[in-house]
């Protein structure tokens, strides 16, 4: 059981270029969700998913997408990277019904935009 | 919309001694959860401790301990008998009990630092 798994765990892009964080989890949860991490700012959604096929924004969905295709993976992309989008991110996943929120987060990938 | 605010960007405690993280929250939910999570300089996210707002005991998980005061929207975490792997930064967050369990609002954070 690994529980939330994320791919890279460090990345260094050029401005304007594109790729996609790879996001998964093996204990079939429906809840799925993506925030980044910046200094003095605590942890911030990003984007979310109540199960395959449903997506929604959360607080800072600027420059990202996501699809959630299956229940395991839900992948983030990034489209045309700019040095604001330098952080660290991670994916969480959380059962439905159960344990009020409580989430599971992957390692974390430490994102650097130049 | 809910809130959570930690005043406290940074603490130092002395290993063994006890030392008290302050958290306030705002939610306009009635049936919410509570939680306190620990980064290591490992980066990995770990839930410490869990409070459901509808119970009015306190949580308690070994070393570590809550203060809930919901009239006061009050959320602290002691910590007894500091060791030095407690050693971390702390975030305490806010997530509803109902269909958005899967939104967490964090704090900004508290860096705990423990002396030998």
């Amino acid at each position: 059981n690994a529980g939330v798994t994320q791919t890279p765990k460090f990345q260094v892009l050029k401005t304007g270029q594109s790729m996609t964080l790879q996001c998964a989890q093996d204990m079939n949860h429906e809840y799925m969700s993506w925030y980044r991490q910046d200094p003095g700012m605590g942890l911030r959604l990003i984007h979310y998913s109540v199960g395959a096929g449903i997506t929604d924004q959360g607080e800072v969905p600027n420059g990202y997408n996501v699809s959630r295709s299956t229940t395991e993976d839900f992948p983030l992309r990034l489209l045309s990277a700019a040095p604001s989008q330098t952080s660290v991110y991670f994916c969480a996943s959380s059962p439905s019904g159960g344990r009020g929120g409580e989430q599971y987060f992957g390692p974390g990938t430490r994102l650097t935009v130049t | 919309a809910q809130t959570v605010t930690q005043s406290q960007p940074e603490m130092s405690v002395q290993e063994a001694e006890t030392v008290t993280l302050s958290c306030t929250y705002d939610t306009s939910e009635n049936n919410y959860y509570l939680f306190w999570y620990k980064q290591p300089p490992s980066r990995q996210m770990i839930l410490v401790i869990r409070q459901e707002a509808y119970k009015q005991q306190n949580a308690t998980e070994n070393r570590f301990s809550v203060n809930f005061q919901k009239a006061a929207k009050s959320f602290s975490l002691k910590i007894s008998d500091s060791q030095l792997g407690d050693t971390a930064m702390y975030f305490c967050a806010c997530g509803n009990s109902g269909g958005s369990n899967y939104k967490l609002t964090f704090g900004k954070g508290t860096l705990l630092t423990v002396n030998p």
